[in-house]
């Protein structure tokens, strides 16, 4: 099945320690993007990669770091949390053409609350 | 400068009556328009999508959105609302090559 996955689901934790949220995709894309979602605020891009060792900042990138490595895997790292990153985030991945991005593929999400 | 805006937070309906979730775009070239839809605790499910086809786009549930370039619009509708369309709708319109921006979200009740 083609999918997006992430984790962790749910992850509580305290200002300052380094967390990582994994994100892998079996679809073969190129492109792969970490958003995350507030009230009233939508969703809103932290990074993207158009492919391996290529990554950019989105709208929201301050305190994200991002790497690709490998094709399928993205992970987004939180070097030192704070509680304004506590929010829904969201891996996708994507394949383009002529018209730009055909529509993401999203994983599950993940829930992050840092206290 | 490109945005997407979904005209309400917002919307009631009882269930059997139409719907209509609105969203306005700006961009000065022709976009590529998609609509989401979040049920509570879950991710994003794409609805459908407008990549210069057709202008009337069916898609998944009994939806559907029209694009209207000279309304810079694409409405999502939906001739008789379900229990199970109660949920959270994102229009979103691909930015580029980099990203799709998202509107702010509709949230749609349905009530019997």
């Amino acid at each position: 099945e083609a999918q997006v996955t992430q984790n962790p689901r749910y992850l509580i934790t305290v200002t300052g320690k380094k967390l990582t949220v994994t994100c892998s995709q079996n679809m073969n894309h190129e492109y792969m993007s970490w958003y995350r979602q507030d009230p009233g605020l939508g969703l809103r891009q932290i990074y993207y990669s158009m492919n391996v060792e290529v990554t950019d900042k989105g709208d929201v990138p301050e305190g994200y770091k991002v790497s690709r490595k490998e094709k399928r895997n993205f992970p987004l790292i939180l070097e030192s949390p704070s509680p304004n990153q506590t929010s829904l985030y969201f891996c996708a991945s994507s394949f383009s053409g002529d018209l730009g991005i055909y529509g993401y593929t999203f994983g599950s999400g993940t829930r992050l609350t840092v206290v | 400068a490109q945005s997407v805006t979904q005209l309400d937070s917002h919307v009631s309906v009882s269930e059997g009556t139409p719907v209509l979730l609105r969203c306005n775009y700006s961009s000065s070239y022709s976009p590529s328009l998609f609509w989401y839809v979040q049920h509570p605790n879950k991710g994003l499910q794409l609805l459908l999508k407008y990549t210069s086809a057709a202008t009337l786009v069916k898609g998944i549930n009994g939806f559907e959105a029209e694009f209207k370039k000279s309304e810079t619009s694409f409405h999502l509708t939906k001739p008789s609302a379900h229990m199970s369309d109660a949920a959270e709708y994102f229009c979103a319109f691909s930015g580029g090559y980099n990203k799709l921006i998202f509107g702010a979200g509709t949230r749609l009740a349905v009530h019997p």
